[in-house]
Parts: structure tokens; C-alpha cells; sequence
């Protein structure tokens, strides 16, 4: 498609429930990210993927978020146990090239494309 | 403290006025110097980047590094009612991982 595609827009869940964040990149990306942004705040990093590899999964708050891409070009954020503090608008985005600069080569393929995000409150 | 600091505002001026905004960071491991436009309920948008300490100038906007101070800074030249958004700074070591400022809100008023 022509952007980043998120859903769902908007998610209510109660406390305890299991959710499900769908990311749609663009395709022929290879890159994507996960971002957490918190009201009034900047989107903070929560894991990285190279196709269907997950090469950091360092920013994920714990162990009840899990990310997948298995097959290099969708990916599901999946929160399992809802918590309060977990109320926050999802991030994905995807650039064309694979992550890890040298130098300068900052380029066009390092670009990042944001989707509109998820926005999870949770009950 | 936060690895970037970000002035949140909100910053409001009159249209044509020249706005700035502004970052500091603690990590001098970083090298790519971010600004993104965020409008309400829209994902971020890269607005420019720049490698290392220097200027960088796009239209109406210009971005600068100070590596030395640990100080970015965008200017926003003639701002428009448009430019209204929120102003995320962002940096990053190898764009595995980028951190953001907490964003200042700016809103130019006709």
C-alpha cells in the first residue's frame, strides 16, 4: 500500500484481557518498528525486526508483550494481560532498508514511514 | 534524567514569526539528529535529519547540531497556521533504535 496501515485505530480493553496490534508496512520493507508513545510523550522504541528476524527486542516493557513477523512483512504486537499502565498509542513504522548506519550513509532507504498508530486504553 | 530533554511548551505564536525549538541529550554516542511533525492523531513525519554537528537548511526550515553542547535545534522560518503540530526531536547511535524528546506542541496563530 501506499503507507504504514495500523489496526485497530482504536482499542478498549479491560484490565486482564489479551489484545492484538496488526501492522501493515509498506511493501518491499524490510525494516519495522515497534514504538510505545504515551500521552503527551515520545514514542519510545519497543522492538525491531529485519524481514522476519527480530533483532532487538530490548525496549519491550515485559514479558506479557510479544512481537512477530513471520513472514517478513505483517507483524501482531500482542499485549497478554492488560494492565493500566499499558494505555498508550501503539507505534509501528517501516523503512525500506535494513537498520544499523555507518557513517553517513543515512539515506532514503533508512527513512522511516510512521503509521497512524493504535490507540489501546485500557479499563 | 531522560536520555533527551524536549521543552514540551505548548509554544504559541503569531503567523510569520520564527519559531524555536529545541533538544538536549546525554549520550555522545549518538550521531543522526532527527526533527518529526506530529499532528494530533497522525503518526510522526520526518521533517529533516542530519549526520553529526552542522546546519542543514530545507525551505522555511533549518536544522542544527552542536555535538560539542549536546544541543539540537530546528528554526522554523515565516511559520504558518499549517506548521502547527507537535515537534518530536529524535537521535539515534545506528537507527536500530531511535529516542525521542517528548515533543513541544507549537501552534501559530492567524
Amino acid at each position: 500500500g501506499a503507507g504504514v496501515s495500523q489496526s485497530p485505530r482504536y482499542k478498549v480493553a479491560k484490565r486482564g484481557q489479551d489484545v492484538a496490534l496488526r501492522c501493515d508496512p509498506i511493501s518491499g520493507h524490510v525494516s519495522l518498528f515497534w514504538y510505545q508513545q504515551a500521552l503527551g510523550q515520545g514514542p519510545e522504541f519497543l522492538t525491531y525486526f529485519q524481514n522476519e528476524a527480530q533483532l532487538d527486542k530490548s525496549g519491550l516493557p515485559s514479558d506479557r508483550f510479544f512481537a512477530e513477523r513471520p513472514e517478513g512483512s505483517v507483524s501482531t504486537l500482542k499485549i497478554q494481560r492488560t494492565q493500566q499502565e499499558d494505555s498508550a498509542v501503539y507505534l509501528c513504522a517501516s523503512s525500506l532498508g535494513a537498520a544499523g548506519l555507518t557513517l553517513s550513509h543515512y539515506s532514503g532507504a533508512n527513512v522511516l514511514t510512521f503509521g497512524a498508530g493504535s490507540r489501546l486504553t485500557v479499563l | 534524567q531522560k536520555e533527551v530533554e524536549q521543552d514540551p511548551g505548548p509554544l504559541s505564536v503569531p503567523e510569520g514569526a520564527i519559531v524555536s525549538l529545541n533538544c538536549t541529550y546525554s549520550n555522545s554516542a549518538f550521531q543522526y539528529f532527527m526533527w518529526y511533525r506530529q499532528y494530533s492523531r497522525k503518526g510522526p513525519e520526518l521533517l529533516m535529519y542530519t549526520y553529526s554537528s552542522g546546519n542543514k537548511e530545507d525551505g522555511r526550515f533549518t536544522a542544527q547540531v552542536d555535538k560539542s553542547s549536546k544541543y539540537i535545534s530546528l528554526f522554523i522560518r515565516d511559520s504558518q497556521p499549517s506548521d502547527s503540530a507537535t515537534y518530536l526531536c529524535a537521535m539515534t547511535i545506528n537507527n536500530n533504535d531511535m529516542r525521542f524528546g517528548a515533543g513541544t506542541r507549537l501552534t501559530v496563530k492567524p
